[in-house]
This record gives C-alpha cells, structure tokens and sequence, in this order.
C-alpha cells in the first residue's frame, strides 16, 4: 500500500516558469510534510516543511500548499531555475513515530 | 557545523557477503534514521533510534537485516548474505528529538553508501 502518492514523475519547465509538483496521502494521523531535494549523488536536503494547521507556507520562490479535506498537497517552484534542476521528494510522517513516508519522487528539469 | 558523514561512500561486494556500512550522526542529534533507496525510487525507511528507547525495526526488510547504535553516536547497518536486491544507496538520517518543535524534527540526511552486490 503505497501512503503517499507523488505525481508526476518528471517535469521540464522553461526558465522562469512555475514548477508544480503533486502529493497526496492516505493516513489522517499524518502531521508533518516536508519536501526535500536530491541532487545526483548527494543525499535529500530538507526544503521546506509544513503542517496541518496552516493551509500555505511559503519561503522565497518555494510554496507548500496544503488541502487537508483532500488530502493532498502540492511544491510550488516560482521563476523556477536551471539550478533548481533536481529530483524532488514529499514526505508525510507521524511525528510520534519518527519515520518518513516518502513519495517516489519526481525529476525536474529546467530548460534555460 | 559537521553535517551526517556516510562511510563507506562506495561498496561492491559478492553475493553471499557480509556488509557493514557506518552513519556518524550530527552531534547532539539523539534521533537516527537508515533508509534504502533503489535506483529510480523513493526511500524505504529502515530503522529507527530515538535516544535509549528500543529501536523501531518495522521497516527491516529481512532477517538479514540488522543495525546497532552506540549511544547517541555511531550506528552500523549489518546486512548478511548479500543478494542482488539488496543493490541500493543506503541513507543515513538524523534529528533532535521529537519534541513538538517543527524545527526539533527535521531530518538531515548524509550522501549515502552505494552498494553493489554482483
């Protein structure tokens, strides 16, 4: 049973564009989303995080958003660049629990 | 500061081998984590160790499987009789606490160990 579900799978944008990536999950009891990003060969880098009780969180050119009724929430890459070109992760957890649930990730390419 | 250090970086071995790979953790962080990630794919969480509690093995995917913590320090991920599956990075992660802190539960991850079972 795959809890997290990440979509698309890849995704090329063009300089300066928006870049939006997709997740969604199934256990209720999730209460800690974070995002991170994995460059070839470099372990995943915590981006940024959020949780239920606010429904946006944004820091510089990258916004969470968050629909607790559906479940879902999605990466928003502002005036994405090609430095911004890596492999992006969602992640829901438990936070009593510790672990991270991941999604399978999606690869994003920017095109200058 | 000294982020998760990974050793060995890179690791081939024969089926039917005995591995160890070694995660030093970001000092002070009393939570460690060992993921699996296969070419392609997201991560599989491993094990984790909260401080002295009793790790939480549920995601071990084989008797094969073991891994040990000292203390607060040092965790060594064990895997016996290698098999060709078993090829993936595998990731090291730590935390403070969970302790109702968003910024307590980050996860900082090392650059993983590749391993190749041929």
């Amino acid at each position: 049973q795959q809890q997290v579900k990440q979509s698309p799978q890849s995704l090329i944008v063009q300089k300066g564009g928006i870049s939006i990536i997709n997740c969604a999950y199934e256990n209720t009891a999730f209460d800690y989303f974070p995002w991170y990003q994995q460059f070839p060969g470099k372990g995943p880098a915590l981006l940024i995080a959020i949780r239920p009780d606010v429904s946006e969180k944004k820091e510089g050119r990258f916004t969470i958003s968050f629909n607790k009724s559906a479940k879902q929430f999605s990466l928003h890459i502002m005036d994405s660049q090609p430095g911004d070109s890596a492999t992006y992760f969602c992640a829901a957890s438990i936070e009593s629990q510790g672990n991270l649930i991941f999604g399978k990730g999606t690869k994003l390419s920017v095109k200058p | 500061g000294a982020g998760v250090s990974q050793s060995p970086s890179n690791k081939v071995t024969e089926k039917g081998k005995d591995v160890e790979l070694r995660c030093d953790p970001i000092s002070g962080h009393t939570a460690l984590y060992w993921y699996r990630q296969r070419l392609g794919q997201g991560l599989e969480f491993l094990i984790y160790f909260q401080g002295n509690s009793a790790p939480d093995k549920s995601g071990l995917p084989s008797d094969r499987f073991s891994a040990e913590r000292t203390g607060e320090s040092v965790s060594t991920l064990t895997i016996q009789r290698t098999q060709q599956e078993d090829s993936a990075v595998y990731l090291c992660a730590s935390s403070l606490a969970p302790s109702g802190r968003t910024s307590s539960y980050e996860q900082y991850f090392g650059p993983g160990t590749r391993l190749t079972v041929t």
